[in-house]
């Protein structure tokens, strides 16, 4: 067990629709990441939080947006959902924003849209 | 940009062979370069890293050597186990910039061993 927790567990819903996917750091950890990982791309970089500041972009289309709240979780909204949306979400956490520190990864959410 | 090239698999080897699995990346500057393994049904967990040249990072009986010239991270491990059996990830973190807390994953190898 990691310590970051994530939910749902499981997502299924339709095109068009819009979801929002939790993510709960390991206590003490300031620093959130969001991936997603899919058949096609692979694991990528969305966006990442650091103490309820953005602070990197990575490849997160202008549909999905993100924030973290002052108790340091932090969520992913997917709006407009399409078919190639359907993916494994992660979320993890770290001490740091830099630097050598561990990631700690969560069990993900699957995103299934039908 | 930062990329990591893994060879993708899948590799099915019988219990008590050795694997290794290519890893090599491009980054400028002094990337850290870590190894993550997936088991079905979980989230990643950090295998092992290394954080400059000529590193050696290790852990559970693998291996992997930070190779600057050569730009690479192989993992090596000279007994698998069945439990070995997951989808492993190589991965690097730029060390520089505004991405500096990123990190950017190969594509994964699939590793089957069989009794």
């Amino acid at each position: 067990d990691s310590g970051v927790t994530q939910t749902p567990k499981h997502l299924i819903t339709a095109t068009g629709q819009r979801v929002t996917l939790r993510c709960s750091p390991r206590s003490g950890d300031l620093s959130v990441y969001w991936y997603q990982q899919s058949l096609d791309q692979g694991l990528q970089f969305l966006i990442q939080y650091y103490n309820g500041e953005e602070r990197a972009k990575g490849n997160i289309l202008e549909r999905f947006s993100a924030q973290q709240f002052p108790d340091l979780h932090s969520e992913l909204n997917l709006s407009s959902l399409e078919l190639g949306d359907s993916a494994l979400y992660f979320c993890a956490s770290s001490v740091s924003p830099t630097g050598t520190y561990e990631q700690y990864f969560g069990p993900g959410t699957r995103l299934t849209v039908t | 940009g930062n990329s990591v090239t893994q060879m993708e698999g899948p590799v099915t080897l019988s219990e008590e062979a050795f694997l290794t699995i290519n890893c090599t990346y491009t980054a400028t500057g002094y990337p850290s370069l870590f190894w993550y393994v997936q088991y079905p049904g979980e989230g990643l967990q950090l295998l092992l890293k290394a954080t400059k040249a000529d590193d050696k990072g290790s852990n559970k009986g693998f291996e992997a050597t930070y190779r600057k010239e050569t730009t690479s991270f192989h993992l090596e491990k000279g007994s698998v186990q069945v439990s070995d059996s997951a989808v492993y990830f190589c991965a690097l973190r730029g060390n520089y910039g505004g991405s500096q807390g990123n990190l950017i994953f190969g594509k994964g190898t699939k590793l089957s061993v069989k009794p």
